[in-house]
């Protein structure tokens, strides 16, 4: 199947700073990539979804201005957490779908994002 | 809203025995199902997936039947092993390759 990553896989930061991940699709050109929060033992929550070359749709309740997404080529989007504090420690996913609305979705594995 | 149950874990197994993992939905319109496995340090992956009524999905010995008079799709293995590990979510669509809604997944550990 197609692969996706992530990078980085673990960060650790202070409270205040920003944190850059990116989602790369590594073998095929990803029209629409979501960004998943997962807390421990619960589901993972969608927090937005990107297109390519336009601005991210954001579910309810998460702060655009805090999670900041680019998805600026079909093979990246980025997803910055702006002036992290402790309560952003989590890990964010993020998944690929080539094409549109009838794709499957390609995951990756994760980032484990720590603020101390 | 729409939304995904699972069965909470953990699920502790002997190699050989047969697997049921819960799952119920509710989903105002007609949703696409499917099971996602996460292996340890790795990305989830489909495992398998049912798009209408009565459809069963199949995939590595694992099964699903969607459900539509109970709304369910429970994940059956007739006989573990332990390479079977992982935490298994079960999630839905309403539109297919649209936005997907996850249960809060169950974690299988599989013993020799």
């Amino acid at each position: 199947g197609a692969v996706v990553s992530q990078h980085p896989s673990r960060v650790i930061c202070k409270s205040g700073t920003s944190v850059k991940i990116e989602c790369r699709s590594l073998d095929f050109q990803a029209t629409t990539m979501f960004w998943y929060r997962q807390f421990p033992k619960k589901s993972l929550m969608l927090m937005a979804t990107s297109n390519e070359g336009s601005k991210a749709t954001y579910e309810q309740g998460v702060e655009k201005d805090k999670f900041l997404i680019n998805h600026a080529s079909l093979t990246l989007s980025t997803l910055t957490v702006t002036s992290a504090h402790p309560e952003d420690s989590s890990f964010y996913i993020c998944s690929a779908r080539a094409g549109t609305g009838t794709g499957e979705q390609f995951f990756g594995p994760g980032t484990r994002l720590t603020v101390l | 809203g729409d939304s995904v149950t699972q069965m909470e874990g953990p699920v502790t197994l002997s190699e050989e025995a047969f697997l049921t993992i819960n799952c119920t939905y509710t989903a105002t319109g007609y949703p696409s199902l499917f099971w996602y496995v996460q292996y340890p340090g790795e990305g989830l992956q489909l495992l398998l997936k049912a798009t209408k009524a009565d459809d069963k999905g199949s995939n590595k010995g694992f099964e699903a039947t969607y459900r539509k008079e109970t709304t369910s799709f429970h994940l059956e293995k007739g006989s573990v092993q332990v390479s079977d590990s992982a935490v298994y979510f079960c999630a839905l669509t309403i539109n297919q390759g649209g936005k997907l809604i996850f249960g809060q997944g169950t974690e299988l550990s599989v013993k020799p």
